[in-house]
Formats: structure tokens, sequence, C-alpha cells
């Protein structure tokens, strides 16, 4: 079964860079959550999108923006890249119509800021 | 605001012996949905078993069942035939229940470090 697609998987930034990360969910998904997991941490819920609109945003710095494109892909877009980013970037997806308690996660995109 | 509390930061059970993951939280909602993640040194997020509030019947996963005090607003796991793959960390959520919208964003506690020794 397709599953959440999540690229890069590993991103090595600098300091003040920036970095794109892109999320696919599975198909016919068309919500899409993002979580930060900091080292040693729970996942943070960032931001969430649904049928292309933000539809939640949770503890996301101003320096980070997403969006979700008309085939529903995700990127979250994040600029000056501080040490503190370093962290395991997850994209889930929920099925349009399905349990509203649904959420399958990708892989996750490891971002380390040197 | 909802919050999960997890108050042990780690546990060790022996392989075939049974262990219990405690976890409580804070709503003041009635629907709402409870959840416990695995994630192995992989980092994969894997659902374990869910729970719905409004059921009073306690969710059961083959090896994993769940404790559901809704009083009490406590969630508790347990493993039953601990195996080597159980080794990981768990994680309780929570998920408050947005009809009509997507807003259905997990929280987190911050997790239970399991090791199942040999």
């Amino acid at each position: 079964a397709a599953g959440v697609i999540q690229s890069p998987r590993h991103l090595i930034k600098e300091k003040r860079e920036t970095a794109t990360l892109k999320c696919y969910p599975i198909p016919r998904h068309d919500t899409v959550y993002w979580y930060q997991q900091g080292p040693g941490q729970d996942p943070q819920f960032l931001i969430s999108f649904y049928e292309k609109m933000q539809s939640d945003k949770g503890s996301i710095p101003d320096r980070f923006s997403a969006q979700q494109f008309s085939d529903y892909h995700s990127e979250l877009n994040m600029s000056s890249l501080e040490l503190g980013d370093s962290a395991l970037y997850f994209c889930a997806s929920r099925r349009a119509g399905g349990p509203l308690d649904e959420q399958f996660f990708g892989p996750g995109t490891r971002l380390t800021v040197l | 605001a909802q919050t999960v509390t997890q108050s042990q930061p780690e546990m060790s059970v022996q392989e075939a012996e049974t262990v219990t993951l405690s976890c409580t939280y804070d709503t003041s909602e009635n629907n709402y949905y409870l959840f416990w993640y695995k994630q192995p040194p992989s980092r994969q997020m894997i659902l374990v078993i869910r729970q719905e509030a409004y059921k009073q019947q306690n969710a059961t996963e083959n090896r994993f069942s769940v404790n559901f005090q809704k009083a009490a607003k406590s969630f508790s796991l347990k493993i039953s035939d601990s195996q080597l793959g159980d080794t990981a960390m768990y994680f309780c959520a929570f998920m408050k229940l947005y009809y009509g919208g997507a807003t259905n964003k997990l929280i987190f506690g911050t997790g239970t470090l399991l090791a199942v020794q040999p």
C-alpha cells in the first residue's frame, strides 16, 4: 500500500540558510499535518492544510511558511535557519472523507543545522 | 488547552512479561480520541492503539490493551507477552475532534522509553 512520502529524508544546512521540506500524501488524502520533533522531545504540531487551505496553526515560527498545492502535496519552507531548528519533521495525511482521527505518518525528514 | 502527561520516562521489562505504561491528560472536552504511538529506533511513528472517548469499552489490539478511565482522565497501555521488538519510545497522544473541519491535531506526551530485556 502507498504511504506518505517525505523528501528529502536527510538534510544538512548551515545557519541562516533556507530549507524546503516536501510531503506527498497518500493518494486521495486531502489533509496534511506537519509536526516537529526535536532531539529527545515529543512531536509538536506546526501547521495543517485541508483542501489546499491552512486549517490550523501551532507553534510554527514566523520564519517558517507552508502551503498545500493542487495535487495535495505540501511544502514546508524554513528560512534563516537556527541551530534549534535541527529536528525530525513529520508529515501526516488523512483520507478525504475518512475518519476524523486518522493520520498516517511519513518517515520524517531529519534536518540538521550546523 | 489540553495537556498529556507521561510520568515514566523509562521502563524496563523482561521478555514474555507484562508491562503497563501510564498516561494522564487534562481536557474539558467531551469528544476526543486517545492514542498510543510507538517510535522504534527507526523514528517512524507507528499507531499502536486508539480509544474513542465516548466508548466505555477498552480498546484491544492483540497483545496491546488500554485501561481508559474517563473520569480520572487516565489512559494506560498494557503490553502482554512483551517481545524484543516492542523496545521503543511510546507516546500517548490526545486529539480533540472538530466536526466539519480538519483541525484534528495530535497533542503528544513526553514519551516513555521501554526496553524489553531478553
